[in-house]
């Protein structure tokens, strides 16, 4: 069975600091894909990065950046120049290629700080 | 471009009732998958639904069905309510070419079991 932990249930950091959530995965499968979803008070689920399993690279959005290690199926989320816009839930959720079910973790509530 | 939609937003129902719900996916998918998130939880991964057939299903009873429709629009239903199934009930919409690994996600509807 695939499984997604979220170690911190909560964190919280000053506006234009940066932040990194950790994320830690299960799976004995080798072609998957690895996400983050922001989820705001308006509960919408928002992609905010995303990385495939095959590649070494780690993905980068805007002030969204990934640390990838596969070995160690450890998917974190770093947030640079945090804005009062990144308020949200964090939720971490990876995909098997072709099975098409998102398995998610519980989530981290970030706070971001005036 | 309209993204993925849902109705009603909220619902409150009382035990034993039936539910349906319903999503429109964004347009040119033709992949509705449905998710369960309880308060302070993940989402969980109900069913998902290709060419107006059930493709696959998570760890829900029977009491949970749905429908997909020619226009690739989807319901889901949910008979004798329990207390338990007050939760955000989220759809999500991909291309079934893309393997599952871009799904966007409805606004959700709130359902309310009293």
């Amino acid at each position: 069975a695939q499984t997604v932990t979220q170690s911190q249930p909560e964190m919280s950091v000053q506006e234009a600091e940066t932040v990194t959530l950790s994320c830690t995965y299960d799976t004995s499968e080798n072609n998957y894909y690895l996400f983050w979803y922001k989820q705001p008070p308006s509960r919408q689920m928002i992609l905010v990065i995303r990385q495939e399993a095959y590649k070494q690279q780690n993905a980068t959005e805007n002030r969204f950046s990934v640390n990838f290690q596969k070995a160690a199926k450890s998917f974190s989320l770093k947030i640079s120049d945090s804005q009062l816009g990144d308020t949200a839930m964090y939720f971490c959720a990876f995909i098997v290629f072709g099975n098409e079910k998102l398995t998610f973790g519980t989530g981290t509530r970030l706070t971001i700080i005036p | 471009d309209a993204g993925v939609t849902q109705s009603p937003t909220h619902l409150i129902k009382t035990r034993g009732q039936q539910v349906t719900l319903r999503c429109s996916p964004k347009s040119g998918h033709d992949t509705v998958s449905w998710y369960q998130q309880a308060l302070g939880q993940g989402p969980q991964f109900i069913f998902q639904y290709y060419e107006e057939e059930e493709r696959q299903r998570g760890n829900f009873p029977d009491r949970f069905s749905g429908h997909q429709f020619p226009n690739y629009s989807s319901e889901l239903n949910v008979n004798a309510l329990l207390l338990g199934d007050s939760a955000l009930y989220l759809c999500a919409s991909s291309l079934a070419v893309t393997g599952g690994n871009e799904q966007f996600f409805g606004p959700g509807t709130r359902l309310t079991v009293l």
